[in-house]
């Protein structure tokens, strides 16, 4: 069965640093989803990745993807006030539609 | 722009009361899901539906039923709703056979059980 981890699950930066997220599964995957949500939101696409290598970045977040270890990270540049948020990554399965995230990273960024 | 609707947004139960929750997506993605989240557990995978027709059981599916209508419309009935179902209940949809595009996720659902 699928399953992901992220860590860590609470991360309190200051503006201006760096940082990075953990997402660990568990089986071979198709593919790797970042989401972020706010407080009461629904959730809100960042990056997708498909394949080993795969790196993509918007802004102050890049994400990238390693197929061989199973894992993903999402970094963190020069984090900003605007970043606080909750961070989930998503693994669907190989062959079969099933869609699986971890518990999420509450991110507090402080001025 | 519609995207994925969930109603209601908002509902409270009494135990044992049965109720309905409806999902429905206008990009015509095959694939739909629902999740519930509760507080420092993700989002945790009920059920869902690869295709019109087809349903599968996820992480949590005790005490839920799903039907998937249409190809628009996927539904998640609690029949007996305990406390322990209180939580906020997303809907999402996804393109599969386009793998470059993410899951399109509902507002969601507030659902108390008193």
């Amino acid at each position: 069965e699928l399953k992901v981890e992220q860590n860590p699950l609470f991360l309190s930066m200051q503006e201006g640093k760096n940082y990075t997220i953990y997402c660990n599964y568990s089986t071979t995957s198709d593919r790797l989803y970042w989401y972020r949500q706010d407080p009461g939101k629904s959730l809100e696409s960042l990056f997708v990745l498909l394949s080993n290598g795969a790196v993509k970045q918007e802004g102050r977040l890049m994400a990238s993807l390693d197929t061989k270890a199973r894992l993903s990270t999402l970094h963190i540049t020069a984090a900003v006030h605007d970043l606080s948020a909750t961070y989930f990554c998503a693994v669907v399965g190989y062959n079969n539609n099933d869609m699986r995230f971890g518990a999420g990273t509450r991110l507090t960024v402080k001025p | 722009n519609a995207g994925v609707t969930q109603t209601p947004k908002f509902q409270v139960l009494k135990t044992g009361q049965s109720m309905t929750l409806q999902c429905a997506q206008d990009m015509n993605h095959n694939s739909m899901y629902w999740y519930r989240q509760d507080p420092g557990m993700g989002l945790r995978l009920i059920y869902y539906s690869a295709s019109e027709g087809t349903t599968d059981k996820g992480e949590v599916p005790n005490g839920y039923n799903v039907s998937r209508l249409n190809k628009r419309e996927f539904s998640l009935r609690l029949e007996s709703a305990a406390p322990s179902q209180t939580s906020v209940y997303f809907c999402a949809s996804s393109p599969v056979e386009i793998r470059t595009t993410e899951a399109f996720f509902g507002q969601g659902t507030r659902l108390t059980v008193v």
